[in-house]
């Protein structure tokens, strides 16, 4: 079964800097991965989908990238702002349908 | 566009009673999955319908169940509910094509099974 890990569980950041959040999963048959944000007390917004066939996608300050090989995904925010506060969950697909195993997810907290 | 939307979104029931919860799509949008968030397992995956059948289900007892109708709202039933029910439910729509096929997340059914 494919286990989905984020890592870390929670940050913290002042207002203007660049981060990185990881997801590493443990089986790299993948046909796509895709990253969400989830506001406290509401459902998931996706932010980037990558297919197993691209490296990186990218969506204003959001870059996400893609190791299958490896088993990692990253998602780098640029210029961090209060309002990306969030929890932020890599989710991987194993097939054409939508079928998501989801991480555990990072707790991002930008403070101004 | 009107965005994905699920009804109820609280409930409250008791053990050994039945649920249902509803979603509506996205207009145009033909899949329709289903996860449970709880705080302990996380998101974890129920099913997926597609033109009105399952094309994927996760590893969920069978008091849980769901269906598609043709214009593409879904239901979902629990039976038997237990304690651990207890959860949010979100449903998700998709153009179910493959591909570039990003996931619309509605806001959730909140259950509170006691």
């Amino acid at each position: 079964k494919q286990e989905v890990t984020q890592i870390p569980a929670a940050l913290s950041v002042p207002e203007g800097e660049n981060l990185v959040l990881n997801c590493s999963f443990t089986d790299s048959a993948i046909y796509n991965l895709q990253w969400f944000r989830q506001d406290p007390g509401k459902g998931l917004t996706s932010l980037l989908l990558i297919q197993s066939s691209q490296r990186e996608q990218t969506s204003g300050r959001l870059n996400a990238s893609l190791d299958k090989s490896s088993g990692r995904s990253t998602l780098y925010i640029a210029a961090s702002q209060p309002g990306d506060s969030a929890t932020y969950l890599c989710a991987v697909g194993p097939n054409t349908g939508n079928q998501f195993y989801f991480g555990t997810g990072t707790s991002l907290t930008v403070i101004p | 566009k009107a965005g994905v939307t699920q009804t109820p979104r609280y409930l409250i029931k008791t053990r050994g009673q039945q649920v249902t919860l509803s979603c509506s799509p996205i207009s145009g949008h033909r899949s329709v999955s289903w996860y449970q968030q709880t705080p302990g397992q996380g998101l974890q995956f129920l099913f997926e319908y597609f033109s009105e059948t399952q094309r994927n289900k996760g590893n969920f007892p069978g008091r849980f169940s769901g269906r598609q109708f043709s214009n593409s709202r879904s239901e979902m039933n629990v039976s038997t509910l237990e304690l651990g029910d207890s959860a949010l439910y979100l449903c998700a729509s998709s153009t179910g094509l493959g591909g570039l096929d990003t996931q619309y997340f509605g806001p959730g059914t909140r259950l509170t099974v006691l």
